[in-house]
């Protein structure tokens, strides 16, 4: 059982280019997240799915598209990169349907912006 | 003013003590309230959940909020080398899955 996994892990790139981050989980969940870490910022939420087929903006989706592609894909595309999204990003998901459910979340991507 | 605030740290206590780490909010709509741990280059794991007011024990840590001052708290009872890490809080409001996440508190618990 891998849980929530995301690739790549690592990623540098230079201004303007775009890239896809991909995130996919195996415990059957209904809900997903895109989160992105900075120093001092916290855990700020990008974009979510509360279920396949939809998707909602969070705090700081601007820069970002994402795409629900089934039940357990999730992915974040960066269409023209900046260095302000030099960050760590980690993916998550969530059961959805009782209080006490756990987020489960994946590994991150470290992505430096040049 | 940020919804959630949290010290940064860093934290630095003895192994054996007792380690408070605390979150201030600003919404008074946060009904469920999260403690995460995150160690140095992983993802955050759930540590505790606590619905509404008051404290919950696992083990060593006890979560308590105190809805009327704003205000959550993770205790850690008998402090261990692998304790060490960031400890990050949560809240998230009735009928959402949004949550909103604090900054993070680093610990280091001194062999």
């Amino acid at each position: 059982n891998a849980g929530v996994t995301q690739t790549p892990k690592f990623q540098v790139l230079k201004t303007g280019q775009s890239m896809t981050l991909q995130c996919a989980q195996d415990m059957n969940h209904n809900s997903m997240y895109w989160y992105r870490q900075d120093p001092g910022m916290g855990l700020r939420l990008i974009y979510y799915s509360a279920s396949e087929g939809t998707t909602d903006k969070g705090e700081v989706p601007n820069g970002y598209n994402v795409s629900r592609l089934n039940k357990r894909e999730f992915s974040l595309r960066l269409e023209s990169a900046a260095p302000s999204q030099t960050s760590v990003y980690f993916c998550a998901s969530l059961a959805s349907g009782r209080v006490t459910d756990t987020q489960y979340f994946g590994p991150g991507t470290r992505l430096t912006v040049l | 003013q940020k919804e959630v605030e949290q010290d940064p740290g860093p934290l630095s206590v003895p192994e054996g003590a007792i380690v408070s780490l605390n979150c201030t909010y600003s919404n008074s709509a946060f009904q469920y309230f999260m403690w995460y741990r995150q160690y140095s280059r992983k993802g955050p794991e759930l540590l505790m959940y606590t619905y509404s007011s008051g404290n919950k024990e696992d083990g060593r840590f006890t979560a308590q909020v105190d809805k009327s001052s704003k205000y959550i708290s993770l205790f850690i009872r008998d402090s261990q080398p692998s304790d060490s890490a960031t400890y990050l809080c949560a809240m998230s409001t009735s009928g959402t899955y949004k949550y909103i996440f604090g900054t993070g508190t680093r610990l280091k618990v001194l062999a």
